[in-house]
């Protein structure tokens, strides 16, 4: 089993739609996470960054940490086109030099 | 600030060839890494580093040797291409990542494409 598991995709969706992109780990001692968004031809950016489990949130974008169920999310409201990009997801544990990443969710957003 | 950097942008090797890929952060981040990322397969960490001088293997370092000389650069060479390192080369920098891991994790690079023929 891969430690972190992101379904690639791709995932189109119209304009305005609510956006769920999801990522499972087997790793109970990661407490650190992250979404990252690539667009085309471009380097990852960090998105969003939750410690341990809970939720936040930061203009469209929801982030959450489900560590019971080994399980986080982030969700997009009110999608736009700009939205289009690769998500990837990403965990660190404590005391840890490297992060481990999921394979990315392709989005595209429709107008 | 210019963050972090890359040489070149995009290159075509033959076969045996060899060739060095630099990496430049101007945030003085401890920790720099080389990653590769293919369709299907992400991005797979082959080699980091956790201070000027110091360098340690990742998932997939098998063809590639590393330096980290200067703080500021990491360099990842390649002493005999082949076609199967075909992809996109990414450094990232960043701050100690845990446990005082901070909002900003780690700094991505644009990129470098490479191409063996």
């Amino acid at each position: 089993q891969k430690e972190v598991e992101q379904d690639p995709g791709p995932l189109s969706v119209p304009e305005g739609a609510i956006v769920s992109l999801n990522c499972t780990y087997s790793n109970s001692a990661f407490q650190y996470f992250m979404w990252y968004r690539q667009y085309s031809r471009k380097g990852p950016e960090l998105l969003m960054y939750t410690y341990s489990s809970g939720n936040k949130e930061d203009g469209r974008f929801t982030a959450q940490v489900d560590k019971s169920s080994k399980y986080i999310s982030l969700f997009i409201r009110d999608s736009q086109p700009s939205d289009s990009a690769t998500y990837l997801c990403a965990m660190v544990q404590g005391g840890s030099e490297k992060l481990v990443f999921g394979k990315g969710t392709k989005l595209t957003v429709n107008p | 600030n210019a963050g972090v950097t890359q040489t070149p942008k995009f290159r075509v090797l033959k076969t045996g060839q060899s060739m060095t890929l630099l990496c430049a952060q101007d945030m003085n981040h401890e920790y720099m890494y080389w990653y590769r990322q293919d369709p299907g397969m992400g991005l797979r960490l082959i080699h980091y580093s956790v201070g000027e001088g110091t360098t340690a293997k990742g998932e997939v370092p098998d063809g590639y040797n590393v330096s980290r000389l200067k703080k500021q650069n990491f360099l990842l060479g390649l002493e005999s291409a082949a076609p199967s390192q075909t992809s996109v080369y990414f450094c990232a920098s960043s701050y100690q990542l845990a446990p005082t891991a901070r909002a900003e994790t780690q700094y991505f690079g644009p990129g470098t494409r490479l191409l063996v023929l």
